[in-house]
This record gives structure tokens, sequence and C-alpha cells, in this order.
């Protein structure tokens, strides 16, 4: 059981080029999340997912888009990437019963340079 | 406009002393009100959580304390150890907001040996 997992780990960009951060879960979790860690600014809600084929937009979505196609998967990707983009990604899964956990992926580190 | 208002941002704490964070809310809809933890180069992960029907749990030496009057919560944590200096994060959520959290911008422990 690998709990959450993200893939790459660290990653540099130029700017203007694009990528994709892959999240997989498998818990079986309804609700996957990606969020953006930066200093003083805490965890910020990028973009969401609550049910396999569906997203919606969280608290700075902008630059961003995402795609769930399958349950276990949450795809975030980056088409023209900025400096600003330069951050820590977390990925979340939980469920909308019980605990409410979210449970969190180890990271992803990007630079833009 | 931040929802969740946390403090301190920095608290050093001896070893064995109590480490004390509070956080406060204006969504009175907010049901649900975790507390999460996170070390260096992890994601963050759940401490302990509470809802509004009850004013105080206990897991171990980790406290939540919740005034719903005054839209306030805490986590105490008692003879508090090096191993606990980690970032700490409240939240808040609601079934009504498909229990996204909104997360404070975190306290950075140190407990000195």
């Amino acid at each position: 059981n690998a709990g959450v997992t993200q893939t790459p780990k660290f990653r540099v960009l130029k700017t203007g080029q694009s990528m994709t951060l892959l999240c997989a879960q498998d818990m079986n979790h309804e609700y996957m999340y990606w969020y953006r860690q930066d200093p003083g600014m805490g965890l910020r809600l990028i973009h969401y997912s609550v049910g396999e084929g569906t997203t919606a937009k969280g608290e700075v979505p902008d630059g961003y888009n995402v795609s769930r196609l399958k349950k276990q998967n949450f795809l975030l990707g980056l088409e023209s990437a900025a400096p600003s983009q330069t951050s820590v990604y977390f990925c979340a899964s939980g469920t909308p019963m019980g605990r409410y956990e979210q449970y969190f992926g180890p990271g992803t580190r990007l630079t833009v340079t | 406009q931040q929802q969740v208002k946390q403090s301190p941002q920095s608290l050093i704490v001896q070893k064995g002393g109590i480490s004390i964070i509070n956080c406060a809310y204006e969504n009175t809809a907010f049901d649900y009100f975790p507390w999460y933890q996170q070390f260096p180069g992890k994601g963050p992960a759940l401490l302990i959580a509470i809802r509004p029907d009850v004013s105080e749990k206990k897991e171990g030496r980790f406290t939540i304390s919740f005034n719903k009057s005054a839209k306030q919560f805490s986590l105490h944590i008692m003879d508090s150890q090096p191993g606990d200096s980690a970032t700490y994060f409240c939240a808040a959520s609601s079934a009504g907001n498909n229990r996204k959290l909104i997360w404070g911008l975190g306290t950075s422990l140190a407990v000195n040996p």
C-alpha cells in the first residue's frame, strides 16, 4: 500500500516550457487535490476533483490545468511555466466520509528559471 | 481574505514545556477542524481533529481546545519533545464546501533539547 505517490520529485524548467506532474493513489479515494506551498503562504489549493472525470478550480488555478481520467490518478499540467510557479507541489487524496482526512504525497519541488 | 488565522508564525519551546498554537475562523458553517503536522521535506499529515460539538479532544500529548462562541481553537502540545519540531497547520472545512480545507499559514515549532 503506497498511499499517495508523486512523480517527479524534482524538476527544473525554463520559462515557457511545459510539464505534467503525476499523482497516484491506491486508497480508492474519491477526492483528490493539488496544492502549492510557498514560504509564509501556507498551502494553497490549485485544483481539486470530487470524482473520476470531474475537476474544479481552487484558490489559485491560473496557469494550471488538471485531468482526472482515472480514479486513482490526478494530473497537474503547466502549459507555459513562469518563475512565479516555482514552488513545492503537493497532491492529496481523501474521502468525504468518516474522518475527512486528506492524505498527502511527498511533494514535487519545481524550479522555473 | 484569509478565513483561518493562525498564530504565532514561529515558536521556540524548551524540552518538556507546553507548546500552544492558536487559530481563529470566521465562517460559522465550518464543522471540522483538523491540525496537520509537517516535517521538512515531507507532506503534511493529520495529527488530530475536532468537531464543534465538543470543547476538547486529547490524543496522547496533543490536545485541541475549541471555543465555538469565540470562533477559536488551539493546539496544545504537552511535554514538548525535540521530535515535535515541525510546522503545524490548522484548517477548517464544511460539508457544503466539498470538504475542501481552508488552511492557516502555519506555525514553525522548534523544541530545544
